[in-house]
């Protein structure tokens, strides 16, 4: 089954840690993207990567870092700097823009992890 | 800031009746429109693409767009109580494609 996995589904950290949220993709996309979900809010948009090696801030990137060395995976750090974290964090995919055009990138999203401070 | 505007509702309609969803947008040169369903706990589903102006039709599911208006809508007939969810309209960046833009989404009940 082609899709995009997150693991895990529910997290929960402590104050000061850094934990790290998986997303991978077996669709061949070259687009990868990271958005938080809080309560009754729109999608915010954390860091997004349209290539292998290449990564860009979203809106929100304060408190988070990324890296994308394979095409598949695309990690979600959260530091302890993220002084909220408590959200749903959803990861998409899309085929990407230099290949699809921009007039029909569509994006995809995995099923979500949700974080919890406690 | 590019904005996608959405009603936030809730929006409660009887089962069997028609469910109109509404989004506006502030770039004129937006050339894509997405209609998302996320139902409570879930991640969004794409439900609707559509590219040119006028209706789009999908079983139960019309997406209508006006440029000129910039508004996009999404009709939702014979409504089901299954179709109960949050939908998102979603906008990505035209001239680079670098991300979405989604609205903050409309609640909708199906009542039986």
């Amino acid at each position: 089954d082609g899709g995009i996995t997150q693991s895990p589904k529910y997290l929960f950290r402590k104050e000061g840690q850094n934990v790290t949220l998986s997303c991978e993709q077996n669709l061949n996309h070259d687009a990868m993207y990271w958005y938080r979900q809080d309560p009754g809010q729109g999608l915010r948009l954390i860091y997004y990567s349209q290539i292998v090696n290449d990564f860009q801030k979203g809106d929100i990137a304060e408190g988070y870092s990324v890296s994308r060395e394979k095409k598949e995976s695309f990690p979600l750090t959260v530091t302890s700097a993220q002084k909220n974290p408590t959200a749903f964090y959803l990861c998409a995919s899309s085929i990407g823009f230099g290949t699809s055009g921009r007039n029909t990138d569509t994006q995809y999203f995995g099923p979500g992890t949700r974080l919890t401070v406690l | 800031q590019k904005e996608v505007e959405q009603n936030s509702g809730p929006l409660s309609v009887p089962e069997g009746a028609i469910a109109s969803l509404n989004c506006t947008y502030s770039d004129r040169g937006s050339q894509s429109f997405f209609w998302y369903r996320q139902y409570s706990g879930k991640s969004p589903e794409l439900i609707m693409s559509i590219y040119s102006n006028g209706d789009k039709e999908d079983g139960r599911f019309t997406a209508q767009l006006n440029k000129a208006s910039q508004y996009v809508s999404l009709l939702i007939r014979d409504s089901q109580p299954s179709d109960s969810a949050t939908y998102l309209c979603a906008v990505p960046e035209w001239n680079t494609g670098n991300q979405f833009y989604f609205g903050t989404g409309t609640s909708l009940t199906v009542i039986p």
